[in-house]
C-alpha cells in the first residue's frame, strides 16, 4: 500500500539545524519530494530527490534517501525564523499518473 | 499565469447546507486534484482528474462529495448536505502529469476554508 509517516512537530533555535525525518511504503516511486506550507497558504515544491540518489544538496537543504530502509530525510543548517511552517514528504508511485502521496506533515518551530 | 485560483477563500455555512467549492487550474496542465486537510488527519487526496476525467476518486469520503471537470480550465467539489466534520481546508492542486519532478510538481491553491456549524 502506499503510506507516508512523519512526526508532527520539531522545534529548534534558530540558527541550529533541522532535521525532518519521513518514512515511505512504495518502493516504486522514482522522485521522493519535500514541499513546504507557510501559515494561511497552500503547499510548495521546495526540492526533490531522484530515488538512485543518497544525497542531494540544494543551498541550506540536504536530503538524504536510504532506499532500503524507505528512509528520507531534510536538514535545513542555520535554520532561520523564516523556516518556521510545515514541511511534507511525498512520494509518487509509478504507473499512478503523477499522484503524491503525502504525510501528515511536520511543524516546524524556530525560536529566536 | 495567475497560478492555480481557488474561489472562495472562505465559507461558512450551516449543517445541511450545499457547498459548491471551485477551482481553475493553471493553463496547459493535464491533472487536476483536491486534497482536504485537516488537524487530525492531515494532508488527504480526495479524487483527481487527467484530462477531465476522474481517475482516482478513492478518497472521496462519501456520496455526499463530488466532483466535476467540465473542460480543462474549471473544476468544482461539492458536498450536499453538509456536516460539521467536513470542515477543513479544501486546496485544489494542478500538474502537467508523467514522470519527473517537472512533470510531477504540483502547484497548490490558496485553498478554501470551510467551516460547517
Amino acid at each position: 500500500g502506499e503510506d507516508v509517516e512523519q512526526s508532527l512537530f520539531l522545534s529548534v533555535r534558530e540558527g541550529d539545524s533541522s532535521v525532518i525525518n519521513c518514512t515511505y511504503t512504495d518502493s516504486s516511486s522514482t522522485y521522493l519530494y519535500w514541499y513546504k506550507q507557510e501559515p494561511g497558504a497552500g503547499l510548495q515544491l521546495l526540492t526533490y530527490i531522484f530515488s538512485n540518489m543518497d544525497m542531494k544538496q540544494d543551498q541550506r537543504l540536504t536530503v538524504l534517501l536510504n532506499k532500503k530502509d524507505k528512509h528520507l530525510s531534510l536538514r535545513i543548517a542555520d535554520t532561520q525564523t523564516g523556516d518556521s511552517a510545515i514541511y511534507f514528504c511525498a512520494e509518487s508511485p509509478y504507473n499512478q499518473g503523477g499522484k503524491l502521496i503525502f504525510g501528515q506533515g511536520t511543524e516546524l518551530s524556530v525560536k529566536p | 499565469d495567475a497560478g492555480v485560483i481557488q474561489s472562495p477563500r472562505h465559507e461558512v455555512t450551516e449543517m445541511g447546507q450545499e457547498v459548491t467549492l471551485r477551482c481553475k487550474p493553471i493553463s496547459g496542465h493535464d491533472y487536476l486534484f483536491w486534497y482536504r486537510q485537516t488537524m487530525m488527519r492531515g494532508l488527504e487526496l480526495l479524487i483527481y482528474f487527467n484530462n477531465n476525467v476522474p481517475i482516482d476518486d478513492s478518497g472521496m469520503p462519501e456520496d455526499r462529495f463530488s466532483a466535476k471537470m467540465p473542460n480543462a480550465s474549471f473544476s468544482t467539489l461539492k458536498i450536499q448536505p453538509s456536516e460539521p466534520r467536513d470542515s477543513a481546508v479544501y486546496f485544489c492542486a494542478s500538474s502537467k502529469g508523467g514522470v519527473g519532478p517537472t512533470n510531477e510538481k504540483l502547484f497548490f491553491g490558496s485553498g478554501t476554508q470551510l467551516s460547517v456549524l
